[in-house]
């Protein structure tokens, strides 16, 4: 099945720095990559998408971009604020099911004031 | 607005006693998921369903299984709950044969002591 792998586990950033976290995928067939935002104590939600027809997406200060060639995308946050500080989660979509999510493991952004 | 609601924010339960984690989705969406959540290990996939009397394993069924007897309604039930399955759990929904967004409930942290 669907493996996803995500990097780094924790990043810390200055207020207004730039964010980057990046995840691989084991299947070539995934054709779906969301990116999901925990905040503490609430629940995950999407934050961006992209398919795999499409290179990058941006939605104002988010950005993702899809390498399927090297199986890997990435998350992009570009003038960051304390209230981005959260936990983030990439998935893609399981081999042989369309419907399916695979996550990866997280990664728990603080953003320092 | 997509609500997904879920019987129970906090429960505490006792080894070997039977226990039902309910989730209610208000959007008519097909298909219904469970999740287990745990630090440094993303969601997992629990169960799934993209049917009423529908279900599907996912990567880490053992010890739970599941209901669909409604579309709207899919829970989850631990046989006889262990102390390895005190976790948070979370159920998602969504529309159509997919790839599409997932919405998720805000969560049941289950402690089995």
């Amino acid at each position: 099945g669907e493996n996803v792998e995500q990097h780094p586990s924790t990043l810390s950033v200055q207020e207004g720095d730039s964010a980057v976290i990046k995840c691989t995928y084991s299947d070539s067939a995934s054709n779906y990559f969301p990116w999901y935002k925990q905040e503490l104590g609430k629940r995950p939600q999407l934050i961006i998408d992209i398919r795999s027809n499409v290179g990058e997406k941006k939605d104002q200060r988010i950005a993702v971009t899809l390498n399927k060639t090297a199986k890997h995308f990435s998350l992009h946050i570009t003038e960051t604020q304390p209230e981005d500080s959260a936990v983030y989660f990439c998935a893609a979509t399981t081999s042989g099911s369309a419907r399916q999510l695979t996550f990866g493991s997280g990664t728990q952004l603080t953003v320092l004031p | 607005d997509v609500k997904v609601t879920q019987s129970s924010r906090y429960l505490v339960k006792r080894t070997g006693e039977k226990v039902f984690l309910e989730c209610v989705q208000d959007m008519d969406h097909e298909n219904m998921f469970w999740y287990r959540q745990d630090p440094g290990l993303g969601l997992r996939l629990i169960y799934f369903s993209y049917d009423v009397k529908m279900k599907e394993k996912g990567d880490i069924p053992e010890g739970y299984s599941v209901s669909r007897e409604k579309k709207e309604r899919f829970s989850l039930i631990l046989e006889s709950a262990s102390t390895n399955q005190t976790s948070m759990y979370l159920c998602a929904s969504s529309s159509g044969q997919g790839p599409y967004e997932q919405y998720f409930g805000p969560g049941t942290r289950l402690t089995v002591t």
